[in-house]
């Protein structure tokens, strides 16, 4: 079966880093999105990795393992404002979109 | 860029009627939009996959004439609710494609449905 697996919820503190893991396990790939979405609202795009590597686009970054069926995001000088749940999602060889169940972000200060 | 607008942003109806929610992808054309539902704390999940111009492919379990799905045009597609019941109450989402060659996915803002 398909499956994405991350942290159901973290904390960290206002100013801190945290990184949240995403580990995958699909029917083929063909790249790993992160979404973010506020409470009651619906998911906005972070980032699309395809390649093994590091993507950096400001405070948050993105890194994918294809080998190990990982990725995980990473969030530097986190402000209250990050608090949101953050989603996994792996697109198969059929170009669907698998879902993780999200990790709830909450920041303190 | 990529901007998607859903209407309504909330209806709230009676048990047995038929509500409409439509979508549109604002500053570009979307050949393939997708519905979700969501509950609350819960991920998303996919209702069904929307081609312009062609049947909408929908997932295990969603019922076709349940939720009737057009997407008449590149830049619109529509769910249909239909015979709404109390459990049909949830949070449903679509999102645009922008099309061969990008495969990111841009959601409008999501239909709060509350079916009395």
């Amino acid at each position: 079966g398909q499956n994405i697996d991350q942290p159901t919820e973290m904390t960290a503190t206002e100013g801190a880093i945290v990184q949240i893991n995403c580990t995958y396990q699909t029917s083929g790939f063909n790249g790993l999105f992160w979404y973010q979405q506020h409470a009651g609202e619906a998911p906005t795009f972070l980032s699309y990795n395809v390649l093994d590597g590091l993507e950096e686009k400001g405070r948050f970054s993105s890194f994918l393992s294809r080998s190990k069926g990982y990725s995980y995001l990473l969030l530097k000088e986190l402000q209250m404002k990050d608090s949101a749940s953050y989603l996994c999602a792996v697109m198969d060889s059929n170009y669907q979109l698998i879902w993780g169940a999200g990790t709830k972000l909450i920041i303190k200060p | 860029g990529a901007v998607v607008s859903q209407h309504p942003s909330r209806v709230i109806c009676k048990s047995g009627t038929s509500v409409k929610i439509e979508c549109r992808s604002l500053d570009f054309q979307a050949t393939t939009m997708f519905w979700y539902r969501q509950f609350p704390k819960k991920s998303l999940m996919l209702m069904a996959t929307s081609n312009e111009g062609s049947k909408a492919t929908y997932e295990q379990g969603v019922e076709k004439d349940k939720f009737l799905i057009n997407h008449a045009s590149l830049t619109l597609s529509t769910l249909t609710v239909t015979s709404a019941h109390p459990e049909d109450s949830s949070f449903y989402i679509c999102s645009a494609r922008l099309g061969l060659g990008s495969e990111t996915q841009y959601f409008g803002p999501g239909t709060r449905l509350l079916v009395l």
